[in-house]
C-alpha cells in the first residue's frame, strides 16, 4: 500500500516569513495529493490539493508543488500569519475504484508574532 | 448546509466495554470513511462505504471493530471489548461521489478514552 512521509514534524517561523513542508510518497500510481489543516481540537479541513497532471498550484498565500519523478510534493505558505498556526497533513490518494487516502504524520506549524 | 456530524463528541469507556460511535454524513453523500487518529498522528484509514456497501475494511485493526451503514446514510462504528490501545479520535468523512476529485469533508470526531 501507499506510504506517505512528512517533514518536518514541527516548524516555527516568525510572522511574515515563509514555511515549507515536504512529503514523499511510495506508490507511483497515486494521482491526487490533498493538504489538510487541523487546528487544535478541530476537524481536518482541506486547504489545497494537486493532481498528478500539474506541477504546481497556487491559492493566495498557499502553493503546492509536485515532482512525480521524485515522488515528492511540498506545501509553501508565504507571509505567514499567527492564524496559520496549526497541524498540517499531506496525503496521497491511491489510484483505483475509490478514494482511499493515506495521510502523513503531520507538521505542527507555529507562527511567532 | 449542515456538515458532517458525529456523536458522542467524547466517550470514556472502561476496558472491556463495548462502544458505538455515530456518524451523520452530509445529506446525499455517497462515500463515507472512518479514520482513527492517535495523538500526534495523522488519520489512519479504517473502512469505506459506498452507499450501504462496505467496500473496504482493510484498515480495521481487529475483529473487535465493526462498522455499518445499513441505509446508506448514517453510519455506526462499533468497538467491542475496548482496550487501552483503542484510545484515539475517530473521524468520519463523507464525499459526494466516488470520484477521486471529490473533497472529503470531515466530522469533528469522537474522542474515545479507554481507562
Amino acid at each position: 500500500g501507499e506510504n506517505v512521509e512528512q517533514h518536518p514534524s514541527t516548524l516555527s517561523v516568525q510572522e511574515g516569513d515563509s514555511a515549507v513542508i515536504k512529503c514523499t510518497y511510495s506508490d507511483s500510481a497515486s494521482n491526487y495529493f490533498p493538504w489538510y489543516k487541523q487546528e487544535l481540537g478541530k476537524r481536518p479541513q482541506l486547504i489545497i490539493d494537486i493532481r498528478s497532471n500539474v506541477g504546481e498550484k497556487k491559492d493566495q498565500r498557499i502553493a503546492v508543488t509536485l515532482n512525480k519523478t521524485a515522488k515528492h510534493f511540498s506545501l509553501h505558505i508565504t507571509e505567514t500569519q499567527p492564524e496559520d498556526s496549526a497541524v498540517y497533513f499531506c496525503a496521497a490518494k491511491e489510484s483505483g475504484g475509490y478514494q482511499k487516502v493515506t495521510f502523513g504524520t503531520g507538521t505542527k506549524l507555529q507562527v511567532i508574532p | 448546509g449542515a456538515g458532517v456530524s458525529q456523536s458522542p463528541r467524547y466517550k470514556v469507556a472502561k476496558r472491556g466495554q463495548d462502544v458505538a460511535l455515530r456518524c451523520d454524513p452530509i445529506s446525499g453523500h455517497v462515500s463515507l470513511f472512518w479514520y482513527q487518529q492517535a495523538l500526534g498522528q495523522g488519520p489512519e484509514f479504517l473502512t469505506y462505504f459506498q452507499n450501504e456497501a462496505q467496500l473496504d475494511k482493510s484498515g480495521l485493526p481487529s475483529d473487535r471493530f465493526f462498522a455499518e451503514r445499513p441505509e446508506g446514510s448514517v453510519s455506526t462504528l462499533k468497538i467491542q471489548r475496548t482496550q487501552q490501545e483503542d484510545s484515539a479520535v475517530y473521524l468520519c468523512a463523507s464525499s459526494l461521489r466516488t470520484s477521486g476529485r471529490d473533497e472529503q469533508y470531515f466530522g469533528p470526531g469522537t474522542r474515545l478514552t479507554v481507562t
